[in-house]
């Protein structure tokens, strides 16, 4: 494997479900992202994480709870999720958060939630 | 408040030039990123710029002024492939991206 691959690439799920996202990076990088796209927005920024300590948490509601055991792996749990939660999950890895040419952030192919 | 500006949706011709000019707005400014995403797939990087001027890499190439918040992507001899999405990013002053919501470029033989 190379690059950032994400797990599962699609997922269906209820309101009342709980499921968790997964993100692996083999690029050796110190940071990883946690991001959702919606339709014709920008990317929303959700979890930050540098050398494993979460750096920010952009007022994400508490269904959403990220975990990140080691540097290459990123967890993103999902509970009682709500319809306009459905997006593209994205995650990324950057070589650090530091400004920079080495903060380009690699992304990983998505998970495509549907939550109904 | 943060802001970056794009057209939401460019078309050209194949063989063409096109020029995807984005502005923005950030508290503070650690360069500027573009990206090309096409449908259901990742952003993919394209170039990083922090200096003022032209970089170019091969059919593509970023221009950025800082004093006028403005940069654009260049793109030559358009190919059917480049059909995408271009994301324009600001790097602000603690470190986090700020995203537009980026330019659909339809390419038409």
């Amino acid at each position: 494997e190379t690059g950032v691959t994400q797990t599962p690439r699609h997922l269906v799920m209820g309101m009342t479900n709980k499921k968790s996202l997964k993100c692996e990076q083999h690029l050796g990088h110190n940071a990883m992202y946690w991001y959702k796209q919606s339709a014709k927005k920008p990317l929303e920024l959700m979890f930050v994480y540098n050398f494993k300590e979460q750096t920010e948490n952009n007022s994400v509601p508490s269904r959403f709870s990220p975990e990140c055991p080691n540097s290459s792996h990123l967890f993103l749990h999902l509970h009682t999720l709500q319809p306009e939660d459905s997006a593209l999950y994205l995650c990324a890895s950057s070589q650090d958060r530091a400004g920079g040419p080495t903060d380009t952030q690699y992304f990983g192919p998505g998970t495509r939630l549907t939550v109904l | 408040g943060q802001n970056i500006d794009q057209p939401t949706e460019m078309t050209a011709t194949e063989g063409a030039i096109v020029q995807i000019n984005c502005t923005y707005q950030t508290s503070g400014f650690n360069g500027l990123f573009w990206y090309q995403q096409h449908a259901g797939e990742a952003p993919t990087f394209l170039s990083y710029n922090v200096l003022d001027g032209l970089e170019e890499k091969g059919r593509f190439s970023s221009f950025l002024s800082r004093s006028k918040g403005y940069s654009y992507l260049l793109l030559k001899e358009l190919q059917m492939k480049d059909s995408a999405s271009y994301l324009c990013a600001s790097m602000d002053s603690n470190y986090q991206l700020i995203w537009g919501a980026g330019t659909k470029l339809i390419i038409k033989p």
